[in-house]
């Protein structure tokens, strides 16, 4: 069965780096888009970054371009999320997805926190 | 950028029918998707495509999409219903994928 594991949070303070990982297994991963999604505390879904089969398309939200960047490694089945110049507002739980004929995520893994504060 | 509106949330006695509505611009030109959460737990695909139910959805969760609205309607609805519900699309014209707030569903 489709299995994503999301790995890297933590508590970092403002203007850092961190890196999340998301393992994939159960699929052809090169096979399918991958993208992130993110909730911050009490709040709803938003879209973050999406990356394609493979890896000649990225799309990012308003709200991380320039400081975000999704990548992927086939070979090794994970989908990344490097994320620079982080803000308090970047404070949230951060999900990974399968894109599933480029426009809905059929599968998710079960999040990530992340947590900026100084 | 693309702005889809829901109610913040919809009440429902057991075994009666909820309908969530998903608002947007043209929205019936759009495929929608639709994503329950419980609390503590990853979102999960209920519909696709407008009206596409995944494997091991219940018969009693259905869509539809039209003009400027889209509704996921919950029949017959159970306890284990009670969770947030989000409409997404894609938008072709920022390169986005947007979602809705969400409604939070209470089974009275």
């Amino acid at each position: 069965q489709v299995q994503l594991v999301e790995s890297g949070g933590g508590v970092v303070q403002p203007g850092t780096s961190l890196r999340l990982s998301c393992a994939a297994s159960g699929f052809s991963f090169s096979s399918f888009g991958m993208l992130w999604v993110r909730q911050a505390p009490g709040k709803g879904l938003e879209w973050v970054a999406v990356i394609w089969f493979d890896g000649t398309k990225t799309y990012y939200a308003d709200s991380v371009k320039g400081r975000f960047t999704i990548s992927r490694d086939n070979s090794k089945k994970t989908v990344y999320l490097q994320m620079n110049s982080l803000r308090a507002e970047d404070t949230a739980v951060y999900f990974c997805a399968r894109l599933y004929g480029g426009n809905y995520f059929d599968s998710w893994g079960q999040g990530s926190l992340v947590t900026v504060s100084s | 950028s693309y702005v889809l509106t829901q109610p913040p949330s919809v009440s429902v006695a057991p075994g009666k029918t909820a309908r969530i509505t998903c608002g947007g611009i043209d929205i019936g030109t759009k495929l929608v998707h639709w994503y329950q959460q419980k609390p503590g737990q990853a979102p999960a695909l209920v519909m696709y495509e407008d009206r596409g139910r995944p494997s091991g959805i219940p018969e009693r969760f259905s869509g539809s999409n039209s003009g400027s609205m889209a509704t996921l309607t919950i029949s017959r609805v159970e306890a284990g219903d009670e969770a947030d519900y989000y409409c997404q699309v894609w938008d072709t014209t920022s390169e986005n994928y947007v979602f809705g707030a969400g409604t939070k569903v209470t089974v009275l």
